[in-house]
């Protein structure tokens, strides 16, 4: 089945230590999104790439990258984290941007504890 | 810009009862209206969505929906709850010539036997 698979699924990482979280896609999507979700919240918006084409939210801290090598794969990588960056972090993928018509297909999650 | 609004955090029901879960949105001109359940630790499946057309919406694992335009909303409906169907539930918008979508802050739902 095609799908967003995201590893790993839990991540322990101590504050100021560089972690870096992995999705993959098999749909061939043109569109991958980076959520932060934090407990009973709604997911927030990252970033996400249109093919190669990166887009930064304006308020997404400076220690949280993005890369994209290829169409299937898309890192998350947050470069120290701090105790506030303890949330579930969800990648999504979607066939097109223009507009809000296209749906987004959501991977299960990497949740991310800080010690 | 768009945005969602869900009045309640929070709902019990009883196994075998109906759901109804509310959403209101702000937005100008037609929106792009979608509802998601999220169960614990996992990622967002989307139940179902509306672009145009008919006004009600079928979606997966028996859920409804109503597009109503005169009163804004997009409530989400089940006729007769199972205790699988504990989860959260985001309603959101999205809007032409714009890539984002705009969640509301989510139902808890919860199922009692």
């Amino acid at each position: 089945d095609a799908m967003v698979i995201q590893n790993p699924r839990y991540q322990v990482t101590q504050f100021g230590k560089p972690v870096t979280l992995s999705c993959s896609q098999t749909l061939n999507h043109n569109v991958m999104y980076w959520y932060q979700q934090k407990s009973s919240q709604a997911p927030k918006l990252l970033f996400h790439y249109y093919d190669k084409d990166f887009n930064n939210e304006a308020d997404t801290p400076d220690n949280f990258q993005s890369r994209r090598p290829n169409t299937s794969f898309c890192f998350l990588d947050i470069r120290s984290p701090g105790l506030g960056d303890a949330a579930m972090y969800l990648c999504a993928t979607s066939t097109g941007l223009a507009g809000g018509s296209y749906e987004q297909y959501f991977g299960p999650g990497t949740r991310l504890t800080v010690t | 810009a768009q945005s969602v609004t869900q009045p309640d955090i929070h709902i019990t029901v009883s196994e075998g009862a109906s759901l109804e879960l509310r959403c209101n949105y702000s937005y100008g001109a037609t929106p792009y209206l979608f509802w998601y359940v999220q169960s614990p630790g996992q990622g967002l499946q989307l139940l179902l969505k509306y672009f145009s057309g008919d006004t009600l919406v079928q979606g997966i694992k028996g859920f409804e929906a109503e597009f109503k335009r005169s009163q804004s909303s997009f409530n989400l409906r089940k006729p007769s709850v199972h205790w699988s169907d504990a989860a959260e539930y985001f309603c959101a918008v999205g809007a032409e010539n714009d890539y984002k979508l705009s969640f509301g802050a989510g139902t808890t739902v919860t199922v009692r036997a």
